[in-house]
């Protein structure tokens, strides 16, 4: 069946960039996503990015996908404090009907 | 305009008992979704819907059971609770047809069954 697969855990200073990293297995992906969860809180949708997209910019997010090695990341540029918490990688087809979600990668940003 | 609410927030259940979570959209959204959080797992889809009167199963669905009478709402039930259901339940909901990527979770129920 489809996976996901992240590391666990990233520690990073205020101010670094992060880079947090995610493969998938099913080649017929045709959204990947990249949500955040804040301590006690539900999922919240940071930015997705469609399988015939390489690249993805939105403020200090940039998101890469490489289809061919099925590896996509998630770069938080000039990160803070706020930014502490765990980020999920997931895939979709069009359709929707069956997400499959990464393990999360708990990041935390240390002063 | 809540977006996707759950009820209850907390529970702690016996062993046996049963219980229902619902979840309910205001977006007239027509899929809908259970899953559940365990530590170091991510999210494991349940049960989801693609409108209303239809469920189907997901990745781990024994010892569940969902309805879907009313668009707006899709009821999580556990007719006998397991220590092994202790978890976070999440729902989410999408327009589906192909805008997958508009989903939206709701804010959690937490159940514990000892």
């Amino acid at each position: 069946g489809e996976d996901v697969e992240q590391s666990l855990f990233l520690s990073v200073r205020e101010g670094d960039s992060s880079v947090i990293n995610c493969t998938y297995t099913d080649s017929s992906s045709t959204y990947l996503y990249w949500y955040k969860q804040e301590p006690g809180a539900g999922l919240q949708l940071l930015t997705y990015i469609f399988s015939n997209m390489d690249m993805k910019q939105d403020q200090r997010l940039t998101v890469l996908l490489n289809k061919k090695d099925k590896h996509l990341s998630l770069r938080i540029a000039d990160t803070q404090t706020g930014d502490s918490a765990i980020y999920f990688c997931a895939e979709s087809p069009a359709y929707g009907q069956n997400f499959v979600f990464g393990p999360g990668t708990r990041l935390s940003v240390l002063p | 305009n809540a977006g996707v609410t759950q009820t209850p927030k907390f529970r702690v259940l016996k062993t046996g008992q049963s219980m229902t979570l619902l979840c309910a959209q205001d977006m007239n959204h027509e899929y809908m979704y259970w899953y559940r959080q365990d530590p170091g797992m991510g999210l494991r889809l349940i049960h989801y819907s693609v409108g209303e009167g239809t469920t189907a199963k997901g990745e781990v669905p024994d010892g569940y059971n969902v309805s879907r009478l009313k668009k707006q709402n899709f009821l999580l039930g556990l007719e006998s609770a397991a220590p092994s259901q202790t978890s976070v339940y999440f729902c989410a909901s999408n327009l589906g047809q192909g805008r997958s990527y508009e989903q939206y979770f709701g804010p959690g129920t937490r159940l514990t069954v000892t």
